[in-house]
């Protein structure tokens, strides 16, 4: 298996462009999540979709919009990109099957930075 | 998720047993605690997870006293390679499904 699956790994974009970033899941997974971690901080939770169709805000959503195209493939776009952006994003998905099964597997990461 | 609170850094010499301390005050009845593990550059993973009383595998134990409002993660006999963030998570909130992860743990084992 093949488990969470991040595109592109770099990019570097210029102020004002726009970019969207790809995650697929191949675990048949029912919640997907994006995080964002800048340089010596934890990880700070973007957006999140319980269920395919539905999305919601997480901590730090300012910026980002997000699109879950169907149960395996959650997408974060970034509209007009800012330096403020610049980031190491993780995607990641679980799924709640069961009483205390909170188990999440994380993508390999995007390392993302607007000049 | 219920709150936890984690020291921000340790260090500890190769070859001892570090252990990790997390306080989740607000625990609910249904609620699990989970711990993560974050390399650098990569994104984190599972290591550990417990209900209450001891839970030990391959990676580490997990210990959990009786009023379950703190866990202390275990790692035995710790290499340069065990230099990691660590994560403790309380839940899962069904009613929401955030999964929210805090700032962590940084261990640095020294040689």
């Amino acid at each position: 298996n093949a488990g969470v699956t991040q595109t592109p790994k770099f990019q570097v974009l210029k102020t004002g462009q726009s970019m969207t970033l790809q995650c697929a899941q191949d675990m048949n997974h029912n919640s997907m999540y994006w995080y964002r971690q800048d340089p010596g901080m934890g990880l700070r939770l973007i957006y999140y979709s319980a269920s395919e169709g539905t999305t919601d805000k997480g901590e730090v959503p300012n910026g980002y919009n997000v699109s879950r195209l169907n149960k395996r493939e959650f997408s974060l776009r970034l509209e007009s990109a800012a330096p403020s952006q610049t980031s190491v994003y993780f995607c990641a998905s679980r799924s709640l099957r069961g009483v205390g099964d909170t188990e999440a597997f994380f993508g390999q990461g995007t390392r993302l930075t607007v000049v | 998720l219920a709150k936890t609170t984690q020291p921000i850094s340790m260090d500890s010499y190769e070859g001892q047993e570090v252990n990790i301390t997390c306080s989740h005050n607000n625990i609910a009845t249904n609620d699990y605690i989970t711990w993560y593990q974050q390399f650098p550059s990569q994104g984190p993973r599972f290591i550990i997870q417990g209900y209450k009383t001891k839970v030990t595998n391959e990676v580490a134990s997990l210990f959990i006293p009786a009023d379950r409002k703190s866990s202390t993660l275990s790692l035995p006999r710790v290499s340069l390679s065990d230099t990691a963030v660590y994560y403790c998570l309380v839940g899962p909130d069904y009613g929401n499904n955030r999964l929210a992860f805090g700032k962590g743990n940084q261990v640095v084992v020294i040689p």
